[in-house]
């Protein structure tokens, strides 16, 4: 599986954008690029995923390089509820669709 | 998104006894994985259910330790099999109803071995 590099940790002050960032130098044609976030004592949530264009829903946007070897999530103001670890994974459609995590960063919202 | 029920929440087991838990999906789903996070980790997969046929099971993990069912398809169960202080750790059930729509998790087993 391609692997994903991420910062551990993260800080960002509340109502301000957060950029994180992700690297994948060894993403396949066929690798999607997805994004969840585990919240303190939670399981995982989907936030966005994307292939090649930039992508934008409620939660986030994500930016994606030209050469898809890294990608950006966004979120437009982070809040205090948006502290969780963010996992980047890549996802290939053609086998089993399993996610495979990785450590993911760490966001610290602060006031 | 489909909604999942994982039972138990939580629960504190003896060593050397097993624990099954539960998972309950409000939509018919074709794969449901399993995963286990220790204590400050990350997720780690430990099987893939499928329905009708074995768990396929990553590796470290065996299906002696842990035995999965899948009855059918909205339902799954994962037994943690002659505990130890080791398996403590909370354990996930996921779903990918649909796949480029995002897979759901449950909320988790928060399981302590004493």
């Amino acid at each position: 599986d391609a692997k994903t590099t991420q910062p551990n940790s993260m800080e960002s002050n509340e109502e301000e954008p957060v950029h994180l960032p992700c690297n994948h130098s060894t993403i396949s044609g066929t690798d999607y690029i997805h994004w969840y976030r585990q919240l303190p004592s939670q399981g995982p949530e989907y936030v966005i995923h994307g292939l090649t264009s930039n992508v934008n829903n409620r939660m986030a946007s994500l930016a994606i390089a030209e050469d898809r070897k890294s990608s950006t999530l966004i979120l437009h103001r982070a809040t205090l509820r948006d502290a969780a670890v963010y996992y980047c994974i890549l996802l290939n459609t053609g086998t089993a669709s399993k996610l495979t995590f990785g450590t993911g960063t760490r966001l610290q919202v602060t006031l | 998104s489909a909604v999942i029920s994982q039972k138990p929440s939580r629960d504190i087991c003896q060593r050397g006894t097993s624990l099954t838990i539960q998972c309950q999906v409000d939509s018919q789903v074709t794969m449901m994985f399993w995963y286990r996070q220790q204590p400050g980790q990350s997720l780690t997969l430990i099987a893939t259910a499928n329905q009708g046929s074995e768990a396929t099971y990553e590796s470290g993990f065996v299906i002696d330790k842990f035995p999965i069912s899948r009855p059918n398809l909205t339902f799954s169960t994962l037994t943690v099999s002659n505990m130890s202080p080791e398996d403590s750790s909370i354990y996930l059930c996921s779903v990918a109803p649909r796949v480029y729509y995002g897979y759901t998790f449950g909320s988790g087993t928060r399981l302590t071995v004493v």
